[in-house]
């Protein structure tokens, strides 16, 4: 069974720019979950789409939003980046809000 | 608001030996999960061991273990017999039972585990 993937693995953006990056939940997990991990920050919670409906959100500006597809993949755009948004964004997916996440290998989002 | 502080940013324990990561939380909530995740250089989390607030009954995973004092709000992890591939940042994370803010983990600020042959 594939675990959840993420593209790309790496990426480099000019401050300013805009970022989409994409996540393939496990198959048959209807959840998925993003994350920022800032260095000094540790883990943030950004999103969390269920049946393709944004459910919560956590502390971030409006310019970080996303949806997720009737397949269940995910996007998540961040809008004119900022350095402080250099991270790693990792993506997880469960079968349900109270079933454990599974976490895929995240994109290393660089801002210069 | 839960919060979740791991007061060890680094540790380190030889081949074979035991070691313990500690985690203290704060909730006013009664019902709540709390996770210890592990994260080697692949930077994928790995779940390591999950506990439910309302079993009384420490978790074991094979080597890991926890011991769990709800009252004191404490959650620590013991890893028996440590193996070099063990090496990794630790983060502990609570989860509320509550389905309107229970999607969301709450990870503490880690723990970087050295393992030395």
């Amino acid at each position: 069974e594939a675990g959840v993937t993420q593209s790309p693995t790496h990426l480099i953006k000019t401050r300013g720019q805009q970022v989409t990056l994409r996540c393939s939940p496990i198959s048959g997990h209807t959840s998925v979950y993003w994350y920022q991990q800032a260095l000094g920050l540790g883990l943030q919670f950004l999103l969390w789409y269920d049946e393709g409906e944004e459910r919560n959100r956590g502390n971030f500006p409006p310019r970080f939003s996303g949806r997720q597809f009737p397949n269940y993949s995910s996007e998540l755009n961040v809008n004119a980046l900022e350095l402080e948004d250099s991270a790693l964004y990792l993506c997880a997916s469960s079968l349900a809000w109270n079933y454990g996440y599974t976490f895929g290998s995240g994109t290393r989002l660089t801002v210069v | 608001a839960q919060t979740v502080t791991q007061s060890q940013p680094e540790m380190s324990v030889q081949e074979a030996e035991t070691v313990t990561l500690s985690c203290t939380y704060d909730t006013s909530e009664s019902d709540y999960y709390l996770f210890w995740y592990k994260q080697p250089p692949s930077r994928q989390m790995i779940l390591v061991i999950r506990q439910e607030a309302y079993k009384q009954q420490n978790a074991t995973e094979n080597r890991f273990s926890v011991n769990f004092q709800k009252a004191a709000k404490s959650f620590s992890l013991k890893i028996s017999d440590s193996q070099l591939g063990d090496a990794a940042m630790y983060f502990c994370a609570y989860r509320s039972a509550q389905e309107t803010s229970g999607s969301r983990l709450t990870f503490g600020e880690g723990t970087q585990l050295t393992v030395n042959p």
